[in-house]
């Protein structure tokens, strides 16, 4: 069975722009969250969806958003990017709601670097 | 707010030699307890966890951690390291009601190197 899936693996964008990131969690999960890795640290809590509604955000501003589809898929979008969004995007599914912290399974992550 | 402390940045341990990673944390009430290994540009993956019960978890790769009350510590033991073990260890904490809105908690990880 295939994983949590996150695409691109990789990219490249200049300041000011925005970037849209893509999970794909695993088959049957129903809950998405997204954490933003700096280089050196832990992953930091962006948001929570689950059933297509945001359960729960982090210490981010507004610039970032989310949305959850219904296959259950998320996408991640940052605007007007600055060069400390760069890190790597961490996207973990679970089945169900009350298990998102608890079941929680990662994907490898999506490396953003804004020049 | 929960906090989550791993005081040492990073670790060398020789192959076959014992290993212990300290993780403390601040929280009001007793927390879930992770811990996720991460090896170079890799995701995250779960080593063991701890609701409640038994103070001494087992996980995979032959990892255990003890849960301290008293110190509120949640450190990972290895009776014996491997090469492959060689990666970012994270400690991680989560309100206990398993509710999804707070997400987890992360230390900033310690780097653990193998010597052989």
């Amino acid at each position: 069975d295939a994983g949590v899936t996150q695409s691109p693996t990789h990219l490249i964008k200049t300041r000011g722009q925005h970037v849209t990131l893509r999970c794909s969690p695993i088959s049957g999960h129903k809950s998405v969250s997204w954490y933003q890795q700096v280089l050196g640290q832990g992953p930091q809590f962006i948001f929570q969806y689950y059933e297509k509604e945001e359960r729960g955000r982090g210490n981010f501003p507004d610039r970032f958003s989310a949305r959850q589809f219904p296959n259950y898929s998320s996408e991640l979008n940052v605007n007007a990017l600055l060069l400390g969004d760069s890190a790597l995007y961490l996207c973990a599914s679970s089945l169900e709601e009350g298990d998102l912290n608890t079941e929680a399974f990662f994907g490898q992550g999506t490396r953003l670097t804004v020049v | 707010a929960q906090s989550v402390t791993q005081p040492d940045i990073h670790i060398t341990v020789s192959e076959g030699a014992s290993l212990e990673l300290r993780c403390n944390y601040s929280y009001g009430a007793t927390p879930y307890l992770f811990w996720y290994v991460q090896s170079p540009g890799q995701g995250l993956q779960l080593l063991l966890k701890y609701f409640s019960g038994d103070t001494l978890v087992q996980g995979i790769k032959g990892f255990e951690a003890e849960f301290k009350r008293s110190q509120s510590s949640f450190n990972l033991r290895k009776p014996s390291v491997h090469w492959s073990d060689a990666a970012e260890y994270f400690c991680a904490v989560v309100k206990n009601s398993g509710g999804g809105a707070d997400g987890l908690t992360f230390g900033k990880g310690t780097h653990l190197i193998i010597q052989p």
